[in-house]
Formats: structure tokens, sequence, C-alpha cells
């Protein structure tokens, strides 16, 4: 089974939107992290925000938020105010068991277009 | 900011030569891992090292691939006899320990195999 899952392959928004990434992950552990990144054209991977299992608030980074719904599962980035240099890839992560240094699984990505 | 550095940042190779790919990473971070990403797919998971020893790799990470820490600052993927398959950009990381930790990834080195 997927560990993370993103349903949208390719995303619009026009410039100055909010726009909203969907990202579902599977677990059955109690303590993880959820992290996004923003990969653009030039190929870097950039770490964006990340979500503790066990925080109470939604993460929020300047214009990113991370919209966590613990019950379902979910944690969708949540890009307020888009700017043209928004587009790219973005990816949804996971990684379990934090008191040690598992790996990252990442979904398939989501590709967001600002339209001007 | 410190920050994950890898070369080259482009490497050609014929099928079967084998290949170094080198990343330096944060001087304070304990844990490396590479991922490689084939073009316009997903961020797959190769390896993780910690402690001078892999803690973790994936089915991918065949006997073609070893992994080296031959001092204190550089960390090293070997492709032993590289396969048109092995085209990808691979990405070196490390993090710290500690919840919520973000793994910092290098701009990675675009291996084409001909």
């Amino acid at each position: 089974a997927q560990k993370i899952t993103q349903t949208q392959p390719g995303m619009f928004v026009q410039e100055k939107e909010a726009v909203t990434l969907d990202c579902t992950y599977d677990t059955s552990d109690q303590s993880y992290g959820l992290f996004w990144y923003k990969q653009p054209s030039s190929g870097e991977m950039i770490f964006l925000i990340y979500q503790g299992s066990y925080d109470e608030q939604n993460a929020t980074e300047g214009r990113y938020s991370l919209n966590f719904q613990k019950a379902r599962k979910s944690a969708n980035l949540v890009i307020s105010a888009s700017q043209l240099g928004d587009s790219a890839m973005y990816f949804c992560a996971m990684r379990e068991a934090l008191l040690g240094a598992n790996n990252l699984f990442f979904g398939t990505g989501t590709r967001l277009t600002v339209i001007p | 900011e410190p920050e994950v550095t890898q070369t080259p940042s482009h490497q050609v190779t014929q099928m079967g030569q084998e290949v170094i790919l080198r990343c330096v990473p944060i001087s304070n971070h304990l844990y490396f891992y590479w991922y490689r990403q084939i073009l316009g797919q997903k961020v797959e998971f190769l390896v993780s090292f910690y402690n001078n020893e892999i803690s973790e790799k994936s089915e991918i990470f065949d006997d073609q691939f070893s992994v080296e820490r031959p001092d204190g600052s550089n960390f090293t993927l070997k492709i032993r006899s590289t396969k048109l398959e092995d085209s990808a950009m691979y990405f070196c990381a490390s993090t710290t320990p500690g919840a919520g930790s973000p793994l910092h990834f290098g701009n990675g080195t675009r291996l084409t195999v001909t």
C-alpha cells in the first residue's frame, strides 16, 4: 500500500489566489512527521513545512500552511497569495518513528502552475 | 546557511562503467541518505547511513550499489556497473536526530548512462 498519496498530478491557480494541494497518508505508527517539499524546474528539493503527529495546531510558514486532519489522515498544503515563482512540483512526504531518523516516503507529487 | 553539496552536477557514463557520486552533508548532521528520481517520477529512497553503517536500504539498493563515508566530511554512492535504467537524478540528504528534523537535500547529480 502507498504510504503517501497525492491524487492531483497537476493543478492550476491564478496569481494571488490560494490553492490547496492534497495529501493523504497511511501509517499505523502513532509518532510520525509530515513534510512538504518544493521542486522547481531547476531540480533542487526545498523543504517548506513540517507537521508532527502530536502537534495540536496546524503548521504555518509564511504563505504556506498545512491543513492537518489526523482522523482523516490528510495533510494538505495550502499556499496563499500564489506567486509566479510558486510554479513547481510539490511533494508530500512522511517519516515514521521520529525518535530514529528513518527515511522519508514521498508521494508522486503535484505539479502546480501559477497563471498570471 | 549550511547546505548539502553534491558533485558532479551532471555525469555521463557508458553502460557497465563504475561511477562515484559525491556528497558533503551538513557538518553537524549525523544521518545521511541517498535518494533517486527518474525523470518526471517520484523520489525513491535508496539507503540511509548512520554511525558509519547502513541503517536501512530499499530493494533498489542491490549489490551494484555501495555507500561509504571515507572521511569526516564526504559521503559517497558507488554504482559498480551502471545500467541504462540507472539514469536518474541522485539526491544526497542529511539530517539531525530529533522530532521533526527535515531532511536537507543537495542539488542532485544527474546521471546519464549511455
